[in-house]
């Protein structure tokens, strides 16, 4: 079946450690979105990404990085760096052969604690 | 700045009785408004979209949308809430493509029987 997967879909990380989220998809989108969910708050979008080799910033980037070397895969680090990553990550693709924004397609989402 | 507020962070309702869960955008150009759903610990799905087509969207599962422009409102209705509607629904809205959509903090939808 064509989607997205993340995993792992559970992580706890210690203070201090890189953490690495896969996210792989098969429905040959171009582009590619991590998205972090907070409780009560909206989806906040942390990088995108539109063609290979090429990622943007989003709202709030500091503390994490991307990759996409590969049209399918578009990896997220969250680094020491972020000062609290305990949230919930989702994944999404879409296609960009329209105008204007169109649906997204979300992974099931990686849940982050840190202890 | 673009925003979507959701005006209710909690809608609770009796099975078989009308959903409504309301949105609103702040105005600028035409924008393109979206509902999702989010069951817990899950990705989002789409339930419909307005794109400057009809004013009244429908979606799956039997949820529609009314866009008023005068009103800067995208409101999501279902006539008769079933139990497996209980969920997190998101308003989400973009004026200009993928990379600068504004997602809304949100409405869980209970459901008694």
């Amino acid at each position: 079946d064509g989607g997205i997967t993340q995993s792992p879909k559970y992580l706890f990380r210690k203070e201090g450690q890189n953490v690495t989220l896969s996210c792989e998809q098969n429905l040959n989108h171009d582009a590619m979105y991590w998205y972090r969910q907070d409780p009560g708050q909206g989806l906040r979008l942390i990088y995108y990404s539109q063609i290979v080799n090429d990622f943007q910033k989003g709202d709030i980037a500091e503390g994490y990085s991307v990759s996409r070397e590969k049209k399918e895969s578009f990896p997220l680090t969250v680094t020491s760096a972020q000062k609290n990553p305990t949230a919930f990550y989702l994944c999404a693709s879409s296609t960009m052969d329209r105008v204007g924004a169109g649906e997204l397609f979300f992974g099931e989402g990686s849940r982050l604690t840190v202890l | 700045a673009q925003s979507v507020t959701q005006l209710d962070s909690h809608v609770s309702v009796s099975e078989g009785t009308p959903v409504l869960l309301r949105c609103n955008y702040s105005s600028s150009y035409s924008p393109s408004l979206f509902w999702y759903v989010q069951h817990p610990n899950k990705g989002l799905q789409l339930l419909l979209k307005y794109t400057s087509a009809a004013t009244l969207v429908k979606g799956i599962n039997g949820f529609e949308a009314e866009f008023k422009k005068s009103e800067t409102s995208f409101h999501l209705t279902k006539p008769s809430a079933h139990m497996s509607d209980a969920a997190e629904y998101f308003c989400v809205v973009s004026y200009y493509n993928n990379n600068d959509m504004r997602f809304g903090a949100g409405t869980r939808l209970t459901v008694k029987p």
